[in-house]
């Protein structure tokens, strides 16, 4: 079965720093990957993916994300946070051959501060 | 910018009565899903649609639950005999096609069963 684990309720940065959500995963097959965001009140935007290829992937609003396939992880990173980057952030997987449908982990809320 | 949009914003109900949830996908969108939020959890997958049939399905999507796209735009959740624990945010989404893309959310109906 396939599943995944954001292993922080919440991420706390400051404005201009690093940051980091982590991410990591569990499938038979080969991965596909994803992270969303959701603002308050909104629903859940796609901001990346990985398919194939590379293992750094960049995504909407300077967030990019290294799929690790020896650590199943599928870390989101950004190299200076904004504080408009505070929202819910989720990651999903998708196993190849197991259908359309994306599993989301429970969420990970970051909090940039100014 | 097409979008995923979904009635009602919320919805108050008793225990026991029926709802449905609409959703009206992107217009070129072939694939629908619904996916819910209990407060504070995480985003689980309920079933997805495809060619006018659910395509796969979660635990949770037991008898009471249906789906249905009756018009060629609408596409619905329907729970028969609703429970306290249904309280919960529901999303729609949609995608193009099987692919491993994105999928695109509405933002979401809350129900809240008293």
């Amino acid at each position: 079965a396939q599943s995944v684990a954001q292993p922080e309720d919440q991420v706390n940065v400051a404005e201009g720093n690093p940051l980091t959500v982590k991410c990591t995963y569990s499938v038979s097959g080969n991965p596909y990957l994803f992270w969303y965001v959701q603002y308050p009140n909104r629903g859940l935007q796609f901001l990346l993916k990985y398919i194939t290829g590379d293992n750094l992937v960049k995504g909407s609003y300077g967030f990019e994300a290294e799929f690790n396939k020896s650590q199943t992880s599928f870390h989101l990173k950004k190299p200076s946070a904004l504080v408009s980057d505070s929202a819910l952030y989720f990651c999903a997987v998708r196993e190849d051959q197991a259908g359309t449908a994306l599993i989301f982990g429970k969420g990970t809320t970051l909090s940039v501060s100014s | 910018e097409p979008e995923v949009t979904q009635t009602p914003s919320h919805q108050v109900t008793q225990m026991g009565q029926e709802v449905i949830l609409r959703c009206v996908p992107i217009s070129n969108h072939l694939y629908f899903y619904w996916y819910r939020q209990i407060l504070g959890q995480k985003v689980e997958f309920l079933v997805s649609f495809y060619n006018n049939e659910i395509s796969e399905k979660s635990e949770i999507f037991d008898d009471q639950f249906s789906v249905e796209r009756p018009d060629g735009s609408n596409f619905t959740l329907k729970i028969r005999s609703t429970k306290l624990e249904d309280s919960a945010m529901y999303f729609c989404a949609s995608s193009a096609t099987s692919a491993p893309g994105e999928l695109f959310f509405g933002e979401g109906s809350r129900l809240t069963v008293l």
